[in-house]
């Protein structure tokens, strides 16, 4: 079975832009969960989706929204780019169980200038 | 809010040797669950071991085990025999049994150990 996987591996925006991150969970998993890695830090949970609605939210601002889809893929929008989003975006999918595991996908390298 | 605290930046250890990387955590809960991830230079973030709380006996996944002190929250990871491919961040993460809304429903991660692998 195919892991976590996350479109693009790599993007480049300009400050003010907008970008959208994909990702597609592991088959079964009704659960995705969306997280931030800046260089040198441990990843900042943003989102959790199960079942299409919305779980739970970190101290993100609302800039960032997402979404999933009837088929459990997820889309994580960024609107008004700052160089501080410049990160690494880590898409995690689970059954949707409480504390169960949650298994990463590759990431989204974003850049900022 | 829950914490997660790794003391440790970095640690170096000899091929074939054993390492351990601490890890302590606060929180006011009774039930939750602890992981070690691994994350090499691909930047894969990779599950090596898991415990859940209730649990008084701690887990082991091969070459790795946990030493799990509930009353002192600590969690640390020992790996054993050493091999080159351990090199890697590891991160020690809390998550939360219930879903009570918001930020508890998501892991909370260390900043991490990057552990250093001397042939």
């Amino acid at each position: 079975d195919a892991g976590v996987t996350q479109s693009p591996t790599h993007l480049i925006k300009t400050r003010g832009q907008q970008v959208t991150l994909r990702c597609s969970p592991i088959s079964g998993h009704k659960s995705v969960s969306w997280y931030q890695q800046v260089l040198g830090q441990g990843p900042q949970f943003i989102f959790q989706y199960y079942e299409k609605e919305e779980r739970g939210r970190g101290n993100f601002p609302d800039r960032f929204s997402a979404r999933q889809f009837p088929n459990y893929s997820s889309e994580l929008n960024v609107n008004a780019l700052l160089l501080g989003d410049s990160a690494l975006y880590l898409c995690a999918s689970s059954l949707g169980r409480a504390g169960e595991t949650q298994y990463f996908g590759p990431g989204t390298r974003l850049l900022v200038l | 809010a829950q914490t997660v605290t790794q003391s440790q930046p970095e640690m170096s250890v000899q091929e074939a040797e054993t390492v351990t990387l601490s890890c302590t955590y606060d929180t006011s809960e009774s039930d939750y669950y602890l992981f070690w991830y691994k994350q090499p230079p691909s930047r894969q973030m990779i599950l090596v071991i898991r415990q859940e709380a209730y649990k008084q006996q701690n887990a082991t996944e091969n070459r790795f085990s946990v030493n799990f002190q509930k009353a002192a929250k600590s969690f640390s990871l020992k790996i054993s025999d050493s091999q080159l491919g351990d090199a890697a961040m590891y991160f020690c993460a809390y998550r939360s049994s219930t879903y009570s809304g918001g930020g508890a429903d998501g892991l909370t991660f260390g900043k991490g150990t990057h552990l250093i692998i001397q042939p």
